[in-house]
Order: structure tokens, then sequence, then C-alpha cells
């Protein structure tokens, strides 16, 4: 079975940055996703790690250590369309996902 | 927009009842999931399609079933509904069913059972 566990509610300010963690466990890990959900909207993909370390796209990183079952998404220079439900996914064995509950960022002015 | 295209957006019908949620995934993709999103659930794999092959399945109810066609689209068939089933149902497509395909989403289909 799969275990994913990830805050439910982050609040931070406009312009500053901020970091969802999320922890798993999984048999058979290949990689994990972080995707983007504004309510009721399609998630959007953001980032992908398969290998420890840091992966870095404009504003977002992402970042994963394979041996604590372990990732953060950290979000820079925050904006307020960035509030929304950031979503951590493992993949494991073939190509299927399994997501976690979702964290509700809410930035605010 | 991702080019997953996704028919109806809203469907409201009753309990017992039978609906089609339809599928076009983006162009080139051969893989085709399926997935229900409820409030207390999160995001919940139900089923994967890969060239018209089933290829994996997750939580996905007997009353439940889907099919990809030879044009790649894909249907998802919810039979004998109950309240619980309302839910917003995501399809995401993949160029294929390798390890290192991202998923993109449709914009889903809200459905209320009433």
């Amino acid at each position: 079975g799969q275990n994913i566990d990830q805050p439910t509610e982050m609040t931070a300010t406009e312009g500053a940055i901020v970091q969802i963690n999320c922890t798993y466990q999984t048999s058979g890990f290949n990689g994990l996703f972080w995707y983007q959900q504004h309510a009721g909207e399609a998630p959007t993909f953001l980032s992908y790690n398969v290998l420890d370390g840091l992966e870095e796209k404009g504003r977002f990183s992402s970042f994963l250590s394979r041996s604590k079952g372990y990732s953060y998404l950290l979000l820079k220079e925050l904006q307020m369309k960035d509030s929304a439900s950031y979503l951590c996914a493992v993949r494991s064995g073939y190509s299927t996902l399994t997501f976690g509950k979702g964290t509700m960022l809410l930035v605010s002015p | 927009d991702s080019g997953v295209t996704q028919t109806p957006k809203h469907l409201i019908t009753a309990t017992g009842q039978r609906v089609t949620l339809r599928c076009s995934p983006r162009s080139g993709d051969l893989s085709v999931y399926w997935y229900q999103q409820s409030l207390d659930q999160g995001l919940q794999f139900l089923i994967q399609y890969y060239n018209g092959e089933e290829r994996a399945k997750g939580n996905i109810l007997e009353r439940f079933s889907a099919q990809q066609f030879p044009d790649l689209h894909s249907e998802l068939n919810l039979s004998s509904l109950e309240l619980g089933d309302s839910a917003l149902y995501f399809c995401a497509s993949s160029v294929s069913a390798s390890e290192q395909e991202t998923q993109y989403f449709g914009p889903g289909t809200r459905l209320l059972v009433l």
C-alpha cells in the first residue's frame, strides 16, 4: 500500500516564500509529482522528481529525498494567484499515480 | 488548456441511474487515466487504458466500467448510481504508459446524484 501525507492548509503573505512538505511510504517508488489545482479546475503539472535533489522551475522548486521518503515544494515571490491546492503524487510500479489529499494554500495581501 | 477534453461539464441525475462520461486525450497521447475526486477522499485513481487495452486498475467499483476506442477517446460508465458517487471525475492522458510520462488532466465532469 501507499501513504502520502501533506498538511491540510497553509497561509502565507504575498511576496513571501512558502514550503509545502510531503512525506510518503510506498513500495517500488518511481517518481514524485507536484500538481497545482484551483478550486473546481483540473490539476496542472508543476514538477517531477525521480532522483534526489532540487529541481528549479522559475518561482517553483521541488526537492526529493528518497531515503527519507520526503519531498517539498518551494514557492517564491508568492502571488495572489498562487492561492490553490497543491497535490503531491507518487508513482510506483508502472505509471499510475497515488495522490495525497492536497495542501490548500491561501495567499493574503 | 491541457488539450484533454471532457464532456459533459456538469451532470445531474438520480440514484439508480446510469451515465456515461467522455474523454478525448491530447493529440498523440495513447494512454488515458480516469480519476474520481470527492471532498473527503481527494483524487483517487480509477483505471488506465493504453492504446485500447486496460493497463491498470485502481479503486474502481464494480458498478463502474470504462473503455478506450480505436480513435483513442475513452468513456467511463457509471451505473446504479448512489449519492456517494457525486464527485468530480477527471480524465488525464499521457503519450505512453512509460514510467517517465507526465499526465495532463482534462477540465473534469462534475456529477451530482440526487
